[in-house]
């Protein structure tokens, strides 16, 4: 069953702490990103990955960090230096440069308390 | 700067008729338009998507219409039903070679509700 797997679904920190969201795809997609979600903003490119050992920033990386250690993996965290953290974070992946579909997984509500 | 303009934000309409949304968009070297469709709590799925070189695109109850001089695209949900509502989000990349097509730009959604 090919997807994109992200967990957990539900994440409640306290102020001050990082968290780490997990992005799994089985897809053998080579791009992928992470993108956050407020109501009524749409979604907004936080970072992206092309390849493996690779990855760049989107429109609204500051407090934010990724590693792409693994092909399959693309895990995002939440560092104490993003101000306004709660929201609705989702991961996409792509097949490659020549195709456009971008697929969506399920999401994490990371809320802060 | 926002790249993709999507209107309406909420749009209400009876079991049977069509849904009409607009978007509207700014960087003309965007050559790929998709819509999304996100039901609460879940990730968007792409729903139908349309390149330049065609004025329009059908896929069942779903059509993308495509202005390419006025830079604006719609999606059209005829005989609409109370499933179809959800959020629906356009959306414009460019595509091309060294992975310039890397980044979609979203407009900001619409909350479609369909009464039935």
């Amino acid at each position: 069953d090919g997807g994109i797997t992200q967990s957990p679904k539900y994440l409640f920190r306290k102020e001050g702490q990082n968290v780490t969201l997990s992005c799994e795809q089985n897809l053998n997609h080579d791009a992928m990103y992470w993108y956050r979600q407020d109501p009524g903003q749409g979604l907004r490119l936080i970072y992206y990955s092309q390849i493996v050992n690779d990855f760049q920033k989107g429109d609204i990386a500051e407090g934010y960090s990724v590693s792409r250690e693994k092909k399959e993996s693309f895990p995002l965290t939440v560092t104490s230096a993003q101000k306004n953290p709660t929201a609705f974070y989702l991961c996409a992946s792509k097949s490659g440069h020549y195709t456009d579909t971008q697929y969506f997984g399920p999401g994490t509500r990371l809320t802060v308390l | 700067q926002q790249q993709v303009k999507q209107s309406p934000q909420s749009l209400i309409v009876q079991k049977g008729g069509i849904s009409i949304i607009n978007c509207a968009y700014e960087n003309t070297a965007f050559d790929y338009f998709p819509w999304y469709q996100q039901f609460p709590g879940k990730g968007p799925a792409l729903l139908i998507a349309i390149r330049p070189d065609v004025s329009e695109k059908k896929e069942g109850r779903f059509t993308i219409s495509f202005n390419k001089s006025a830079k604006q695209f719609s999606l059209h949900i005829m005989d609409s039903q109370p499933g179809d509502s959800a959020t629906y989000f356009c959306a414009a990349s460019k595509s091309g070679s060294g992975g310039s097509n890397y980044k979609l730009t979203f407009g900001k959604g619409t909350l479609l509700t369909v009464n039935p």
